[in-house]
């Protein structure tokens, strides 16, 4: 367990609707980064904050994708009109930055989804 | 980013040395080799990183050759529990003395290790 929590773990959902997923960081971690991974495939990052400020977006990241942290603490990530091609595990990380020595990502368990 | 080449799988005898090589030879000279595994269906873990020096922890140690183009991770006694993906990374960590690094892990997909009974 390194600290990083994320609900749920799994969601089943189906076209067209909404999703959104909660992620809880390291309490002292002032970043937080979301990432997908879909089978087979490593982990790709879509986007990450500094305290509540919102710093990079991948072009992953389609209009239909937003994510928030609104005090500098969890963070939200909303799927909205959810299409069979966004399932997969959706990981989020955090880190301190600076920290004294060199920025280590520690990842959540992940939030698998699947859209019928 | 450099990009890393890494084999795509690798089988390794319980309680021997496993040893896990990664390529990155356009590495630049400020970026830091990373390795996080995956075991099945949980999130990346942080293992270990280096720039150019031998580092060793309680999971494992690196060895990164001297003209910093590829480096070996060594999991000294494999137990099955080591079962996962490797990734081996490359990045500049942030924040770099120009202001930030390069914020983002970037994933290849790994050498999937098997530590066979």
């Amino acid at each position: 367990d390194t600290g990083v929590s994320q609900d749920p773990r799994h969601k089943i959902t189906k076209r067209g609707q909404n999703v959104t997923f909660r992620c809880d960081p390291i309490s002292e971690h002032n970043r937080l980064y979301w990432y997908r991974q879909t089978l087979g495939q490593g982990p790709e990052f879509l986007t990450y904050f500094q305290n509540e400020a919102q710093l990079e977006k991948s072009r992953l990241l389609s209009d239909r994708f937003s994510a928030e942290r609104p005090k500098g603490s969890f963070s939200t990530l909303e799927i909205q009109r959810t299409e069979q091609g966004d399932s997969a595990m959706y990981l989020c990380a955090s880190s301190l930055v600076p920290s004294g020595s060199l920025e280590t990502q520690y990842f959540g368990p992940g939030t698998r989804l699947l859209v019928l | 980013d450099a990009k890393t080449t890494q084999p795509t799988s690798m089988d390794c005898a319980e309680g021997r040395a496993a040893n896990l090589p990664c390529n990155h030879s356009t590495i630049s000279g400020n970026e830091y080799v990373y390795w996080y595994r995956q075991i099945h269906s949980q999130g990346p873990q942080y293992i270990i990183h280096g720039l150019k020096n031998n580092e060793t922890n309680e999971m494992a140690s690196l060895i990164i050759t001297e003209d910093r183009k590829s480096s070996t991770l060594i999991l000294p006694h494999a137990t099955l529990r080591d079962t996962a993906v490797y990734y081996c990374i490359v990045r500049v960590p942030p924040p770099s003395p120009r202001g930030f690094g390069n914020e983002k892990l970037t994933f290849g997909t790994g050498t999937r290790l098997t530590i066979i009974p």
